[in-house]
């Protein structure tokens, strides 16, 4: 299958910084990509969706100024979390669809954001 | 909404003790039904991707299928290294987005 990295692995932060996350395609390229969160002992929940080129769509409850997302090349995406604060603590996940590919999201490994 | 309801939340079972997980499903037309192995701490690795009512797919130890309303996946033979959390979603038609239900943690004791 594709192969999807993230950057860094786990992070720890002060309340109030801005912590940003890779995440990028390594063998593939990826229109769209994806961002979920997981809190402990739960299921993924999709935040955003991201296109190449323009801006994310956001689901609902999510705040786009809060969780800022760029889709600046077919191979990376960021997701910013500004102003972190505890409650923020969780496991970000990226996922990447590859173009003209199957309808399969393949997901990256995960970032561990804990805000203290 | 989409809905996805996986069952049992755990499941605990002795090497080479087969079991099935199940995932229910509510959606408007179904794109597709997609089968997801976690391990603690990392990211969700594909399994299957299933399209419509009577497929089956199959993977070593594993085999999927697909109703018009639930998912089944099949361990047969369990081994431990099998133990993990497995995930269901689905995919809406016209839409790239998955709806993940609570995830089956499966534990297999040698």
């Amino acid at each position: 299958g594709a192969v999807v990295s993230q950057h860094p692995s786990r992070v720890i932060c002060k309340s109030g910084t801005s912590v940003k996350i890779e995440c990028r395609s390594l063998d593939f390229q990826a229109t769209t990509m994806f961002w979920y969160r997981q809190f402990p002992k739960q299921s993924l929940m999709l935040m955003a969706t991201s296109n190449e080129g323009s801006k994310a769509t956001y689901e609902q409850g999510v705040e786009k100024d809060k969780f800022l997302i760029n889709h600046a090349s077919l191979t990376l995406s960021t997701l910013t979390v500004t102003s972190a604060h505890p409650e923020d603590s969780s496991f970000y996940i990226c996922s990447g669809s590859e173009i003209g590919g199957s309808d399969e999201q393949f997901f990256g490994p995960g970032t561990r954001l804990t805000v203290l | 909404e989409d809905q996805v309801t996986q069952s049992p939340e755990a499941l605990r079972l002795q090497e080479g003790e087969s079991s099935s997980l199940n995932c229910s499903y509510t959606v408007s037309g179904l794109r597709g039904l997609f089968w997801y192995r976690q391990d603690p701490g990392k990211g969700p690795e594909f399994l299957f991707t299933l399209y419509s009512a009577g497929e089956e797919k199959e993977k070593e130890r594993l085999k999927a299928t697909l109703t018009k309303k639930e998912s089944f996946l099949h361990i047969t033979a369990p081994k431990p290294e099998d133990s993990a959390t497995y995930l269901c979603a689905v995919q809406a038609p016209g839409d790239y987005k998955l709806s993940f239900g609570a995830g089956t943690t499966v534990t297999v004791r040698a």
